[in-house]
């Protein structure tokens, strides 16, 4: 069974910088799918960025990047211009089965942005 | 195109109880699925709806049943409801294709159970 772990539970960071999340996770699948979901305090999740194992390049969405490692299980989430609503929980995902079996979630990593 | 509503989006219930949540997906969109978000077990996958037929099973007690109508709406089922039962439980809707492109889900703001 798929694994997700988030070794940070809380971060902070200073508006206007960068700031990098951790995320690994273990799978015995050749071809799955990641995720950094964000879910402020309305409770709503909203999905930031994709990434597809098959490609080695690295997904890019405006101010969020991953540095995906496949060998090293490894897919870190760096946010860069840091902004108030960046604050939020931030979860890492992974999908093995194109959706059917449902994402399994690291345990999040709330990020807090100071003025 | 409306998103993925939810209702109720709050409930209280008290042990022993049942409750049932529905779920309304994305216009087009034939697969649901439901979490569960606890602070302690974070998010955890029920199971995945796809044309009525439940794909996807995750580890939650039989208590936990759902099911899917044929406008793809859908609803979760929770009998003899207990403490640890409280929880946001989220529904997620995707095309649910199949094909080889990914189906992105789209999640709803979560119905927040508390049981007394």
């Amino acid at each position: 069974a798929q694994t997700v772990t988030q070794s940070q539970p809380e971060m902070s960071v200073q508006e206007a910088e960068t700031v990098t999340l951790s995320c690994t996770y273990d799978t015995s699948e050749s071809d799955y799918y990641l995720f950094w979901y964000k879910q402020p305090p309305s409770r709503q999740m909203i999905l930031v960025i994709r990434q597809e194992a098959y490609k080695q390049q690295n997904a890019t969405e405006n101010r969020f990047s991953v540095n995906f490692q496949k060998a090293a299980k490894s897919f870190s989430l760096k946010i860069s211009d840091s902004q108030l609503g960046d604050a939020a929980m931030y979860f890492c995902a992974i999908d093995e089965g194109g959706g059917a079996d449902g994402l399994t979630f690291g345990k999040g990593t709330h990020l807090i942005i100071q003025p | 195109k409306a998103g993925v509503t939810q209702t109720p989006r709050y409930l209280i219930k008290t042990r022993g109880q049942q409750v049932t949540l529905s779920c309304s997906p994305i216009s087009g969109h034939r697969s649901v699925s439901w979490y569960q978000q606890t602070p302690g077990q974070g998010l955890q996958f029920l199971f995945e709806y796809f044309s009525e037929t439940q794909r996807n099973k995750g580890n939650f007690p039989g208590r936990f049943s759902g099911r899917q109508f044929s406008n793809s709406r859908s609803e979760m089922n929770v009998s003899t409801l207990e403490l640890g039962d409280s929880a946001l439980y989220l529904c997620a809707s995707s095309s649910g294709s199949g094909s080889a492109v990914y189906n992105e889900q789209f999640f709803g703001p979560g119905t927040r159970l508390t049981v007394l």
